[in-house]
């Protein structure tokens, strides 16, 4: 079983800080993905990533995955109340169709 | 495109009482779906992966019988709860699989079930 820890579990920041949440594995994954969801909802697709070290950006958002491809990271600049959410890294390892989804990371950004 | 619509959005049944979710792809033929199920502030677990044409695959710990899964169709899936009783009362979450640019997931807007 491939098991995906993130950290942090919870973070609470005012408007305008800067955060980075982590998402860590010992196995390798073909891709990982990012999702961000919102209470009573399904989980919305922020980004994929496939290549070892790839860095993807989506406009405040900037997205890394490790060059073993087993761990990745979202930076979050200069955040906002719209960024609260559950953020949730899932890795699809090899040919496999399942996805497994991380510990997630609850995010409360305040006035 | 790849939207995936799931129903109902929350039901609420009396114990021992039987309940049915769907989850139907609306533009695209999914060969195969997912459904997990997520309790209050944490993430998503994976119950059983679910294939056309037959039986589903269900994750360790995930009792079959309890958790029926058919997939008779391209476009739907269904998760039927049996002999509810108030644990299973949680978020049910759907989610289908499709080759785009890259292998991706859509998810429906999930079921909330509370069994009393």
């Amino acid at each position: 079983t491939q098991l995906l820890e993130q950290s942090p579990q919870f973070l609470s920041i005012q408007e305008g800080e800067n955060l980075t949440v982590y998402c860590n594995s010992s196995s390798v994954f073909s891709s990982l993905q990012w999702y961000r969801q919102e209470p009573g909802e399904g989980p919305v697709l922020l980004v994929t990533v496939v290549t070892g070290g790839e860095v993807k950006k989506l406009k405040r958002l900037t997205f890394q995955f490790g060059d073993a491809r087993k761990d990745s990271s979202l930076h979050i600049t200069a955040a906002q109340t719209g960024d609260t959410g559950l953020y949730l890294c899932a890795g699809r390892a090899g040919t496999a169709s399942k996805l497994t989804f991380g510990t997630g990371t609850r995010l409360q950004v305040t006035l | 495109g790849a939207v995936v619509s799931q129903h109902p959005s929350w039901v609420i049944c009396k114990s021992g009482t039987s309940v049915k979710i769907e989850c139907r792809s609306l533009d695209f033929q999914a060969t195969t779906m997912f459904w997990y199920r997520q309790f209050p502030k944490q993430s998503l677990m994976l119950m059983a992966t679910s294939n056309e044409g037959s039986k589903a695959t269900y994750e360790q710990g995930v009792e079959k019988d309890k958790f029926l899964i058919n997939h008779a169709s391209l476009t739907l899936s269904t998760l039927t709860v049996t002999s509810a009783h108030p644990e299973d009362s949680s978020f049910y979450i759907c989610s289908a699989s499709f080759q785009g640019r890259f292998y991706g997931y859509t998810f429906g807007s999930g079921t909330r079930l509370t069994v009393v």
